[in-house]
């Protein structure tokens, strides 16, 4: 099956720097890759996602970058701010089967 | 709010002992997914339903099973519970049966504790 490396696990940055978290995945079938931010206590929400047909993807102070021949994936955040303060997950989505493997989670700690 | 409904929040209960776990997803969504968030396991893809029907399956254990309604709410029961099935437990939902096609909204969770 899909399995889904997440590196690091722990991220402590200052407010206004940027943020980069490292996926790779197994399977090169996996053809869909969203990101998740999970605050404290609170559900998973989407924040950015990419299909395999594209290299990079932004929305603002995010961005999402995919290499399909080294199977990884990155989330990007710029301009860092307390509250990006939160446990990201990437996954990755295979049509066959129907499943999303997730990532083990990055803690990340934005220090004002 | 994602306007995915779960419920109980909290349910604590002990080993052996069988519970279920209640999901209603958004309006107008027809999958709805189950997902188990431990610890030391983190985000685990449980199982999927689309309409009524099964329509993919994790990680999920012999002693679990679910089921979507005619009303689309889903139901996760739990069985035979051991310690190590203390987890919070998510419920999504989204409109199409690909996660490819479209977003999928979690609910609040359900925390699990056996004691």
């Amino acid at each position: 099956g899909e399995n889904v490396e997440q590196h690091p696990s722990t991220l402590s940055v200052q407010e206004g720097d940027s943020a980069v978290i490292k996926c790779t995945y197994s399977d090169s079938a996996s053809n869909y890759f969203p990101w998740y931010k999970q605050e404290l206590g609170k559900r998973p929400q989407l924040i950015i996602d990419i299909r395999s047909n594209v290299g990079e993807k932004k929305d603002q102070r995010i961005a999402v970058t995919l290499n399909k021949t080294a199977k990884h994936f990155s989330l990007h955040i710029t301009e860092t701010q307390p509250e990006d303060s939160a446990v990201y997950f990437c996954a990755a989505f295979k049509a066959a089967g129907n499943k999303l493997t997730f990532g083990g989670g990055t803690r990340v700690l934005v220090k004002p | 709010d994602s306007g995915v409904t779960q419920t109980p929040k909290h349910l604590i209960t002990a080993t052996g002992q069988r519970v279920t776990l209640r999901c209603s997803p958004r309006s107008g969504d027809l999958s709805v997914y189950w997902y188990q968030q431990s610890l030391d396991q983190g985000l685990q893809f449980l199982i999927q339903y689309y309409n009524g029907e099964e329509r993919a399956k994790g990680n999920i254990l012999e002693r679990f099973s679910a089921q979507q309604f005619p009303d689309l709410h889903s139901e996760l029961n739990l069985s035979s519970l051991e310690l190590g099935d203390s987890a919070l437990y998510f419920c999504a939902s989204s409109v199409e049966e690909f996660l490819s096609y479209n977003e999928q909204f979690f609910g609040p969770g359900t925390r699990l504790t056996v004691l």
